[in-house]
C-alpha cells in the first residue's frame, strides 16, 4: 500500500537551534499534507496544511514563523521547527492526500526533544 | 467547536474477549467518521469509515456504526487477537476554508495478552 517516510524518526537538539523533519510520499504523489502535533496522552492537534507550490495553511494558535513548512515537491514536505526550546519537544506525524483521490496517508511520525 | 472524545485506555484484554471502543463526537454539519489503528512502530492507518448516518465500517473484524441520535461511532471486534494490540484513533473530517481537515480524540491504547 501506499507509504509515507518521515525522517528521522527520533531527534534530540539543543535549545536555540533548529531542526528538520522530512516528510516524504514514497510511491504516490501528493497535492496536500498535512502535520500534526501530539503530546503525551493527548489527541493529535493539526498544526498545518500544505499544499505543493504554495504557502502552508497554519491553525489558529501555530506561529508560522517557528514552525516553517515547506512542500515544494509532490512528494516531499518538511516542518523546521526555528529556534527550539523544551516546550517544542512533541511527537511531530505528517499526512499525505493522494494526488488523485481523497485517501489519506500518515507517516510513523518523528519524536522531538530539546534539551 | 468540532471535536471527538474517545475513552481512555489503556485497555488489556484476554485473546478472544470482546472488545469495545467508546467514541463520541461533537459537530456542526455531517461529518464522516473514521476509526485509525498506529501498530508498534508504524503510522496511522485507516481502519474503517462510515460518512452518513446509521453506516456500518468494517474491517478486519472490526466494526462501528454511526449513530446520529447518539453522536457516537463505538468500534466493536468480537474475538480479538494478540496482532490487535495497538492504539486506536476515533475521528471525524471537517471541511473547512475549503478544505478537509481530520479531528482526532486522544487514542486508546489496546493490549491484547495471550
Amino acid at each position: 500500500g501506499a507509504v509515507v517516510s518521515q525522517h528521522p524518526s527520533r531527534v534530540i537538539c539543543k535549545s536555540g537551534t533548529s531542526v528538520k523533519i522530512e516528510c516524504r510520499s514514497l510511491d504516490f504523489q501528493a497535492t496536500t499534507m498535512f502535520w500534526y502535533r501530539q503530546f503525551p496522552k493527548q489527541s493529535l492537534m493539526l498544526m498545518a496544511t500544505s499544499n505543493e507550490g504554495s504557502k502552508a495553511t497554519y491553525e489558529q494558535g501555530v506561529e508560522k514563523d517557528k514552525f516553517l513548512i515547506n512542500h515544494a515537491s509532490l512528494t516531499l514536505s518538511t516542518l523546521t521547527v526555528t529556534s527550539a526550546h523544551p516546550e517544542d519537544s512533541s511527537f511531530y506525524i505528517c499526512s499525505a492526500r493522494v494526488y488523485w483521490g481523497n485517501t489519506i496517508y500518515f507517516g510513523e511520525g518523528s519524536w522531538l526533544t530539546v534539551v | 467547536g468540532d471535536s471527538v472524545t474517545q475513552m481512555e485506555g489503556p485497555v488489556t484484554l484476554s485473546e478472544e474477549a470482546f472488545l469495545t471502543i467508546n467514541c463520541t463526537y461533537t459537530a456542526t454539519g455531517y461529518p464522516s467518521l473514521f476509526w485509525y489503528v498506529q501498530y508498534p512502530g508504524e503510522g496511522l492507518q485507516l481502519l474503517l469509515k462510515a460518512t452518513k448516518a446509521d453506516d456500518k465500517g468494517s474491517n478486519k473484524g472490526f466494526e462501528a456504526t454511526y449513530r446520529k441520535e447518539t453522536t457516537s461511532f463505538h468500534l466493536e471486534k468480537g474475538s480479538v487477537q494478540v496482532s490487535d494490540s495497538a492504539v486506536y484513533f476515533c475521528a471525524l473530517s471537517i471541511t473547512q476554508g475549503g478544505s478537509e481537515k481530520l479531528v482526532f480524540g486522544k487514542g486508546t491504547k489496546l493490549t491484547v495478552n495471550p
